[in-house]
């Protein structure tokens, strides 16, 4: 089946710190990687997303490159800041289902001390 | 940007009770989903609705639940008698054609079944 693992949090780091958050995923067909953010007292938005094996998805200084070798996502970015402390959901969609279904992991807390 | 609106954000009901939750999605959108999150687990999908009826609906999404699009513009997700364990944050969803690309969430409405 699909599913998605996600790095337990919540991730405390100060502000221009290197920041990864990891995912790895389980998935019957070919899927297309997600992560999204929700800002507090927000709806979850989309980051970035990678459709197929070996692309990287980046936004806003936020990277993660879709490693089918290593069924991972992982997300980086190099220097954080303050506005970054979100909660971060990784999710993948199978496109052999229909669509908009999405499996996300459980979200990652992360809090950016100035 | 446009936004997915969710009311109420917080809803504390006695269990057995039916509850009603709103959402007011992105206008030129045609897709609609129902996600939920039950504290500390993952964010799971419910059901996706398109051309006034249900595309897919997960195990979870059983008779206690319904949705519907009463006037064009709300989308709302019934429980007829809730329970202990429905308590979660309940997330609404939209998307255009592009569907899978994009999904566009609210901020979520809180039940708490006492």
């Amino acid at each position: 089946g699909n599913s998605v693992t996600q790095m337990e949090g919540p991730v405390t780091l100060s502000e221009e710190a290197f920041l990864t958050i990891n995912c790895t995923y389980t998935a019957t067909g070919y899927p297309s990687l997600f992560w999204y953010v929700q800002y507090p007292g927000e709806g979850l938005q989309l980051l970035l997303k990678a459709t197929k094996a070996d692309d990287k998805g980046s936004n806003k200084g936020f990277e993660a490159t879709y490693r089918k070798e290593t069924t991972s996502f992982h997300l980086e970015k190099g220097s954080v800041q303050v506005s970054d402390s979100a909660v971060y959901f990784c999710a993948l969609d199978d496109r052999g289902s229909t669509l908009g279904r999405l499996y996300f992991g459980r979200g990652t807390q992360l809090t950016v001390w100035p | 940007e446009p936004e997915v609106t969710q009311t109420p954000s917080h809803q504390v009901t006695q269990m057995g009770q039916e509850v009603i939750l709103r959402c007011v999605p992105i206008s030129n959108h045609l897709y609609f989903y129902w996600y939920r999150q039950i504290l500390g687990q993952k964010v799971e999908f419910l059901v996706s609705f398109y051309n006034n009826e249900i595309s897919e609906k997960s195990e979870i999404f059983d008779d206690q639940f319904s949705v519907e699009r009463p006037d064009g513009s709300n989308f709302t997700l019934k429980i007829r008698s809730t329970k202990l364990e429905d308590s979660a944050m309940y997330f609404c969803a939209s998307s255009d054609r592009q569907g899978r690309e994009k999904l566009f969430f609210g901020s979520g409405t809180q039940l708490s079944v006492l």
